[in-house]
C-alpha cells in the first residue's frame, strides 16, 4: 500500500535553532501533503496544505514565516520550524491523498525544543 | 461554531464485548467521514470511510454508521480483544478542498 516515510521520529533542539522534518512518499506521487500538529490529549490541528510546485496554504493563526513548507518534487515534502520555542514541542505528523478518499499518513515527528 | 465530538475522552470495554464509540458533528456539511486508529507515538491509521449517502459499512469485526440528520456516525468493534487498544480518531471531509478535520479522539482500553 502507499506509504509515506516521515524523518526524523524524534528531534531535541535548542530554543532559537531551526529543525527540518521530511516526509517522502514511497511509492506513489503525492500531489497535495498536509501537515499536522497534535498536543498531548488533543486532536490533529491542520497546519498547512503543501502542494507540489506551488507555496503552501496555511490555515488561520499558523504563522508562514515560522513554519515553512517546501514542496518542490512529488514525493518530498519539508517543514522547517524556524527559531523554534519550547511552545512549538510537538508532535508533528504529514499525510499525504493517496486515492479519491484514502489519505495515508506517516509516523510523525516528536519535537521537543529546550 | 463548528465542532467535532467524541463521546468520551476514554472508555473501558471487557474483552469479547463490542464496543461502540460516538462521533457528533455540529455545523459541518461532510462529504464522507472517516475513523482512523491511533497507537501512542505514532501517526493515524486509515480504517473505514463512509460516504454521506452510505448508512452502514463493515470490514471484518469493525462497522461504522451514519446519520446525516442526525449529524452522526457510531463506530462499533465487536469481539474486542486487548489489541484493539488505540485512540481511534473520527475526521470530516467537507469534498471541496481535500481537508480533512479530526476530532479529538476516544481512547478505548479493553480489558483482559
Amino acid at each position: 500500500g502507499a506509504v509515506v516515510s516521515q524523518h526524523p521520529s524524534w528531534v531535541i533542539c535548542k530554543s532559537g535553532t531551526s529543525v527540518k522534518i521530511e516526509c517522502r512518499s514511497l511509492d506513489f506521487q503525492a500531489t497535495t501533503m498536509f501537515w499536522y500538529r497534535q498536543f498531548p490529549k488533543q486532536s490533529l490541528m491542520l497546519m498547512a496544505t503543501s502542494n507540489e510546485g506551488s507555496k503552501a496554504t496555511y490555515e488561520q493563526g499558523v504563522e508562514k514565516d515560522k513554519f515553512l513548507i517546501n514542496h518542490a518534487s512529488l514525493t518530498l515534502s519539508t517543514l522547517t520550524v524556524t527559531s523554534a520555542h519550547p511552545e512549538d514541542s510537538s508532535f508533528y505528523i504529514c499525510s499525504a491523498k493517496v486515492s479519491n478518499y484514502g489519505y495515508t499518513f506517516g509516523s510523525g515527528t516528536r519535537l521537543t525544543v529546550v | 461554531s463548528q465542532k467535532i465530538e467524541q463521546n468520551s475522552e476514554a472508555l473501558n470495554i471487557q474483552e469479547g464485548k463490542t464496543a461502540t464509540l460516538t462521533c457528533n458533528y455540529t455545523n459541518y456539511s461532510p462529504a464522507y467521514l472517516q475513523w482512523y486508529r491511533q497507537d501512542p507515538g505514532r501517526g493515524p491509521v486509515f480504517l473505514l470511510l463512509i460516504r454521506e449517502n452510505e448508512k452502514e459499512k463493515r470490514k471484518e469485526r469493525l462497522k461504522v454508521t451514519f446519520d446525516t440528520t442526525l449529524k452522526q456516525s457510531l463506530f462499533h468493534i465487536t469481539a474486542s480483544q486487548p489489541a484493539d487498544s488505540a485512540t481511534y480518531l473520527c475526521a470530516l471531509s467537507m469534498n471541496r478542498d481535500d481537508k480533512i478535520i479530526f476530532g479529538k479522539g476516544t481512547r478505548l482500553h479493553i480489558l483482559p
